[in-house]
């Protein structure tokens, strides 16, 4: 069975650019969940999906978004680059809303310059 | 709103040997799951151990435990025989009924000959 791809793994944009990024979950995996990682804040939630409705959303700017599709494909979207927004972005998929296991992709490397 | 510590930054263990990883963690739910997580220098996340709160039987995978201290909102991973592979970033992790992974700083640990 496939794991969490995530696409691209690298990218680099400049600030004020927008961005969007990619995760395919696990076959059969409804739940889909994003986090963004950086060395001073640590792992830190953005928001999770659920059959296409947005669940949970963490403490990000409006500048972060997402949503997901009905094959449970997610994307999440960052408007206006800022040089802070320079970090690793990683999807996780777990089968049901109830997160008791959640699997996840290898991220998207941004970089902001 | 749930919280998690790992007071420990880095850690060393010789290879062969036993190391304890400490982690805290506060929640205000009465249902939730305790996870601890390994990121490789690959930044993929996988899942080493996971315990259930309501089960009062500490969890283990092969040369995986935990020590799993409800009362004391205790979570610690124990790696046994420990091997060059095992040297990593790991992370305990928190879920309530929200579905969200609340992290801890991590802890780097090192594996030597």
């Amino acid at each position: 069975k496939a794991g969490v791809t995530q696409t691209p793994r690298y990218l680099i944009k400049t600030r004020g650019q927008q961005v969007t990024l990619s995760c395919s979950p696990i076959s059969g995996h409804r739940s889909v969940s994003w986090y963004q990682q950086t060395p001073g804040q640590g792992l830190q939630f953005l928001f999770e999906y659920f059959s296409e409705t947005q669940r949970n959303k963490g403490n990000f700017p409006g500048r972060f978004s997402g949503r997901q599709f009905s094959n449970s494909r997610s994307e999440m979207n960052v408007s206006t680059l800022e040089l802070g927004d320079s970090a690793l972005y990683l999807c996780a998929s777990s089968l049901e809303f109830f997160n008791t296991e959640a699997f996840f992709g290898q991220g998207t490397r941004l970089t902001v310059v | 709103a749930q919280t998690v510590t790992q007071s420990q930054p880095e850690m060393s263990v010789q290879e062969a040997e036993t190391v304890t990883l400490s982690c805290t963690y506060d929640t205000s739910e009465s249902d939730y799951y305790l996870f601890w997580y390994k990121q490789p220098p690959s930044r993929q996340m996988i899942l080493v151990i996971r315990q259930e709160a309501y089960k009062q039987q500490n969890a283990t995978e092969n040369r995986f435990s935990v020590n799993f201290q409800k009362a004391a909102k205790s979570f610690s991973l124990k790696i046994s025989d420990s091997q060059l592979g095992d040297a990593a970033m790991y992370f305990c992790a928190c879920t309530g009924t929200a579905s969200k992974l609340t992290f801890g700083t991590g802890t780097r640990l090192q594996v030597t000959l």
